[in-house]
């Protein structure tokens, strides 16, 4: 059963960089896509983006300034990088994986992590 | 502003059926692109009920429905089970964002 594993810092300053690991375990990284998903507080859903594994990205043109997704295959992991943080950053993130059936893989996100809170904060 | 419009909140009595409507526009799901829709209890991560506008992933209850007509798409769940309550989101692609996934506003279920 593939699990995915948020990890990093829980609070970050105004301004500074927000850094965060998947880890994937119970199956390879090699092949599929990879999201990034947060809902803000009080807010919706919201995508990121995403890297495949030989990472190539696409992420959320709100957001594409200030995002890096990255990619590391030997320790089948995938990063997150927002710069710039302000309070309205704040959220839970969450990575996932599509849903993928008889060959196909869609944009319907299956696998979730437990997600991780990230306060920005002075 | 997602371009994705859902109502904010629907409810219903034990038992009964309800709907929650997804309305986008040509350049989503009126371009042909599939709705996944998920459901969010307190808490937790986002579980997909619904992918490729009308399939379920093994382990969903066929309570649960998806359909999808012109620029709008709907989850109907039949049999409201206090379980239920929880917020819906559906999801689909943008071309008028540079490409995009986008999520829908969410809509708060309760069951009264």
């Amino acid at each position: 059963q593939v699990q995915l594993q948020e990890s990093g810092p829980g609070l970050v300053k105004p301004s500074e960089t927000l850094s965060l690991t998947c880890t994937v375990s119970g199956g390879s990284i090699s092949s599929y896509n990879w999201f990034w998903i947060r809902p803000p507080p009080g807010k919706g859903l919201e995508w990121i983006g995403y890297i495949y594994y030989s990472g190539s990205t696409n992420y959320s043109p709100s957001l594409e300034s200030r995002v890096t997704i990255s990619v590391d295959t030997s320790k089948n992991q995938f990063s997150l990088k927002l710069s710039s943080v302000t309070a309205a950053d704040t959220a839970v993130y969450y990575c996932a994986r599509p849903y993928c059936s008889g060959g196909r893989c869609y944009s319907a996100l299956y696998y979730w992590g437990q997600g991780t809170l990230v306060t920005v904060s002075s | 502003q997602s371009v994705l419009t859902q109502p904010p909140s629907v409810s219903g009595a034990p038992g009964q059926r309800v709907t929650i409507s997804c309305t986008g526009s040509s350049s989503n799901i009126g371009a042909g692109y599939d709705v996944h829709w998920y459901q969010q209890l307190p808490g937790t991560a986002p579980k997909l009920l619904i992918y490729g506008n009308i399939n379920r992933p093994s382990g969903v209850p066929d309570r649960f429905s998806g359909s999808k007509s012109g620029t709008s798409a709907s989850l109907a769940i039949t049999g409201l089970q206090p379980e239920d309550e929880a917020d819906y989101y559906c999801q689909s692609y943008d071309t008028s964002l540079s490409g995009s996934n986008v999520f829908g506003t969410g809509t708060k279920v309760t069951v009264l």
